[in-house]
């Protein structure tokens, strides 16, 4: 159980243009999904959190103009990198939670390289 | 920012031996604990948890040990095998949802 998706689980794609990553719950219901990046031989770094139906909140220092996302149902969230840059280029990885479970979910991830 | 770093700790271990792998917490206010294995190129996988109302906890193979008293954390896996070779991360959580994640260790397992 507790099964997490990412789609594409790699992407790249020209400066300028934007990328839209998927994340799914498939075996539940997530009422709470999370946003991080890593960088290589680093941690994960929250970048958002989203709940079902309501803006998502933001990290200090994560633009919400640039990576924008819609949490649209309880079993999907996607993050939309707008306008990519060289510098975005990084492994995106979704988690998903549920209501009174405190325990994250963790996707695959999605490597992302902007040329 | 938070959690930045360079250089993974790496531990080595031979084959069949015990490794530990330590995490220093920063919020003494954290109440819930999880360690996370994450292997090149995927997403993190959860191993086990722990509330701050318990000291030890076990798993398969594993064994959760919390020190609130000097905010330490550390895993213990017995036995290891070459596939426990990961990267595996300590993460907090406090009031919020957040989960705050250790820098990690690279646990290299050598036949």
């Amino acid at each position: 159980g507790a099964v997490v998706s990412q789609h594409p689980s790699r992407v790249i794609c020209k400066s300028g243009t934007s990328v839209k990553i998927e994340c799914r719950s498939l075996d539940f219901q997530a009422t709470t999904m999370f946003w991080y990046r890593q960088f290589p031989k680093q941690s994960l770094m929250l970048m958002a959190t989203s709940n079902e139906g309501s803006k998502a909140t933001y990290e200090q220092g994560v633009e919400k103009d640039k990576f924008l996302i819609n949490h649209a149902s309880l079993t999907l969230s996607t993050l939309t990198v707008t306008s990519a840059h060289p510098e975005d280029s990084s492994f995106y990885i979704c988690s998903a939670s549920w209501l009174d479970q405190e325990t994250q979910y963790f996707g695959p991830g999605t490597r992302l390289l902007v040329l | 920012g938070e959690n930045v770093g360079l250089h993974l700790p790496t531990l080595s271990v031979q084959e069949g031996d015990n490794s530990i792998i330590n995490c220093a917490y920063s919020n003494s206010a954290s109440d819930y604990f999880i360690w996370y294995k994450q292997e090149s190129g995927k997403g993190p996988q959860f191993i086990i948890d722990i509330r701050s109302n318990m000291d030890k906890r076990q798993g398969q193979r594993v064994t959760v040990l919390l020190n609130k008293t000097v905010k330490h954390l550390s895993l213990q896996i017995a036995a290891t095998q070459p596939g426990d070779s990961a990267v595996y991360f300590c993460a907090e959580k406090g009031a919020t949802d957040k989960l705050i994640f250790g820098t990690g260790t690279r646990l290299q397992v050598f036949p």
